[in-house]
């Protein structure tokens, strides 16, 4: 079944304006945590942003933001200010905190291109 | 800022040859990793391995892999008789605990003719 799902093939937003990234999620587990890592086209994961399932709020870093919605098991991104520098695939991926559990399962990916 | 390393970044070899991708993680993690992307598919998990032996492993992760913490600093992975669908992109990870964030190395691309 899957786990991380990831709608939105590719998208497209304005420099300077905000954008975005959906992810929804399938766990039974009460404890988890959930990520996004950017990939520009040089190929590396680059770790974004993080929310436990136990935070009360938000994740913020920077010009990023995780939008949270447990009932609903989304966790989208939100890039506000895009910059060009912002094109790149986008991954969701979630951890199951589990004794016999210790991996990232990721989505099918978004690609991002930010356009002047 | 501390990162993980892989080299090679590109690795060509011939099909049935045995590859080794080596990884230094970061130096207080506890927690290693191996992640594979087939050229435009998701990223796709192998194996993690926390003091000294392997804690988990998936499907993919077969009798043609193994992996190894050789000393205080190394993490590899082995690919024996390597086969045309080897060919991917393969990460190294590491953590500081089994349930914090993952920091990857670059990746290395390992191509197989």
């Amino acid at each position: 079944a899957q786990k991380i799902t990831q709608t939105q093939p590719g998208m497209f937003v304005q420099e300077k304006e905000a954008v975005t990234l959906d992810c929804t999620y399938d766990t039974s587990d009460p404890s988890y945590g959930l990520f996004w890592y950017k990939q520009p086209s040089s190929g590396e994961m680059i770790f974004l942003i993080y929310q436990g399932s136990y935070d009360q709020q938000n994740a913020t870093e920077g010009r990023y933001s995780l939008n949270f919605q447990k009932a609903r098991k989304s966790a989208n991104l939100v890039i506000s200010a895009s910059q060009l520098g912002d094109s790149a695939m986008y991954f969701c991926a979630m951890r199951e905190r589990s004794y016999n559990t210790d991996k990232l399962i990721f989505g099918t990916g978004t690609r991002l291109q930010v356009f002047p | 800022e501390p990162e993980v390393t892989q080299t090679p970044s590109h690795q060509v070899t011939q099909m049935g040859q045995e590859v080794i991708l080596r990884c230094v993680p970061i130096s207080n993690h506890l927690y290693f990793y191996w992640y594979r992307q087939i050229l435009g598919q998701k990223v796709e998990f192998l194996v993690s391995f926390y003091n000294n032996e392997i804690s988990e492993k998936s499907e993919i992760f077969d009798d043609q892999f193994s992996v190894e913490r050789p000393d205080g600093s190394n993490f590899t992975l082995k690919i024996r008789s390597t086969k045309l669908e080897d060919s991917a992109m393969y990460f190294c990870a590491s953590s500081v605990g089994g349930g914090t964030e993952a920091f990857f190395g670059q990746g290395t691309r390992l191509t197989v003719v």
